[in-house]
């Protein structure tokens, strides 16, 4: 059974640019979370996604954003980039709505914002 | 308001001797606890978790405890091998709530 995938795997943007980042969950997993991975700051919920709708949000301002396609695929959108948005973002997915489980992870896309 | 804390940075370990990383959390909503392990250049991977019902849950060289009254959870490594240097972050949720990790540990296995 293939993981999950992220791509990119590495970016690199300047400031005030946007960026979309892709994910595709295991085969069956119809539920997408995204996490950003700062030093420091360990691993901060951004958003979930089941059936094509966000479920849960974390504390990020309106510049991220995400969706979820009908095959399950996800994608997140960061406007406007800031310095501080270099970070590892996260995708994981999960059988079941809500993250009260085994979340499986993918690889990470490090985005550098110069 | 870090819910989840992991106070210790980093943390080494002679191999073949135990490994005791420590966690622990504020909010007292958080019935389901996890562990992760992360290498560099790979996401986080599941390790062991443990329902707010028990104070223990083993699994092999993997020992997770919980201490609600303290609002604290440990995760025992014996024997400490080379392979388990690596970045481990705990993780707390309750319900259908996000899942909510600590800011990791960085576990450092000498040989």
């Amino acid at each position: 059974k293939a993981g999950v995938t992220q791509t990119p795997r590495y970016l690199i943007k300047t400031r005030g640019q946007q960026v979309t980042l892709s994910c595709s969950p295991i085969s069956g997993h119809r539920s997408v979370s995204w996490y950003q991975q700062t030093p420091g700051q360990g691993l901060q919920f951004l958003f979930e996604y089941f059936s094509e709708t966000q479920r849960n949000k974390g504390n990020f301002p309106g510049r991220f954003s995400g969706r979820q396609f009908s095959n399950s695929r996800s994608e997140m959108n960061v406007s406007t980039l800031e310095l501080g948005d270099s970070a590892l973002y996260l995708c994981a997915s999960s059988p079941r709505q809500g993250n009260t489980g085994e979340l499986f992870f993918g690889e990470g896309s490090r985005l550098t914002v110069l | 308001d870090q819910q989840v804390k992991q106070n210790s940075p980093s943390l080494s370990v002679q191999e073949g001797r135990i490994s005791i990383l420590n966690c622990d959390y504020t909010n007292s909503m958080f019935d389901y606890f996890l562990w992760y392990k992360k290498y560099p250049a790979e996401g986080p991977t599941f390790l062991i978790s443990i329902s707010s019902i028990k104070d223990k849950n083993e699994d092999g060289r993997f020992t997770v405890f919980l201490n609600k009254s303290a609002k604290h959870l440990s995760l025992h490594i014996v024997p400490s091998q080379p392979g388990d240097s690596a970045v481990y972050f705990c993780a707390a949720n309750f319900g259908n709530e996000k899942l909510t990790f600590g800011t990791g540990t960085r576990l450092t296995i000498i040989p």
